[in-house]
């Protein structure tokens, strides 16, 4: 089955600390993302990278790091810094590149909550 | 600044009706648009791309994009309680690989 994978599923965390969230897809596509959703509200897009070895930020990049040391993977941390984690953090990937026809997908999520 | 703007809703429709969803957009060079579909609690779903003018069917959902007037739409036919979630447009940059979403309309079909 092609897909996107995260985990867990559901990440409880105290405050002071730093947690990965895990991202993998088998669908071989370049470009993967993260996005941060609170209740209500829309997509707001933390980081993203198109390549292995490259990722650039998005509009609420701060208090998170990523890495992307391979293509089927993009893990999110979600540091002390980041002052309200609390939130559903999706993982997405698109086949990138200059591509008219170029479709993202989501993964499941995790649903982050600081206690 | 891109931006993808939905009316918020909720849309509320009876069963067997016609939901439309609207969508507008800033970037006028924009080539590829998509609506996905979100129950509460789940991830987005894709349920729809288009990439000409014009309409583009796919059983009971119907795209329809207007370039010039920076306009999508989402009409869903024969309207059913499980069609009852947020919609979601989004678009993509023109440059580089980011996508544009907006906050999303909230439909409620009504038995």
């Amino acid at each position: 089955d092609g897909g996107i994978t995260q985990s867990p599923k559901y990440l409880f965390r105290k405050e002071g600390q730093n947690v990965t969230l895990s991202c993998e897809q088998n669908l071989n596509h370049d470009a993967m993302y993260w996005y941060r959703q609170d209740p209500g509200q829309g997509l707001r897009l933390i980081y993203y990278s198109q390549i292995v070895n490259d990722f650039q930020k998005g509009d609420i990049a701060e208090g998170y790091s990523v890495s992307r040391e391979k293509k089927e993977s993009f893990p999110l941390t979600v540091t002390s810094a980041q002052k309200n984690p609390t939130a559903f953090y999706l993982c997405a990937s698109s086949r990138g590149g200059p591509l008219l026809y170029n479709e993202q997908f989501f993964g499941p999520g995790t649903r982050l909550t600081v206690l | 600044q891109k931006e993808v703007e939905q009316n918020s809703g909720p849309l509320s429709v009876p069963e067997g009706a016609i939901a439309s969803l609207n969508c507008t957009y800033s970037d006028r060079g924009s080539q590829s648009f998509f609506w996905y579909r979100q129950y509460s609690g789940k991830s987005p779903e894709l349920i729809m791309s288009i990439y000409s003018n014009g309409d583009k069917e796919d059983g009971r959902f119907t795209a329809q994009l207007n370039k010039a007037s920076q306009y999508v739409s989402l009409l869903i036919r024969d309207s059913q309680p499980s069609d009852s979630a947020t919609y979601l447009c989004a678009v993509k940059g023109i440059t580089g690989n980011q996508f544009y979403f907006g906050t999303g309309t909230s439909l409620t079909v009504i038995p």
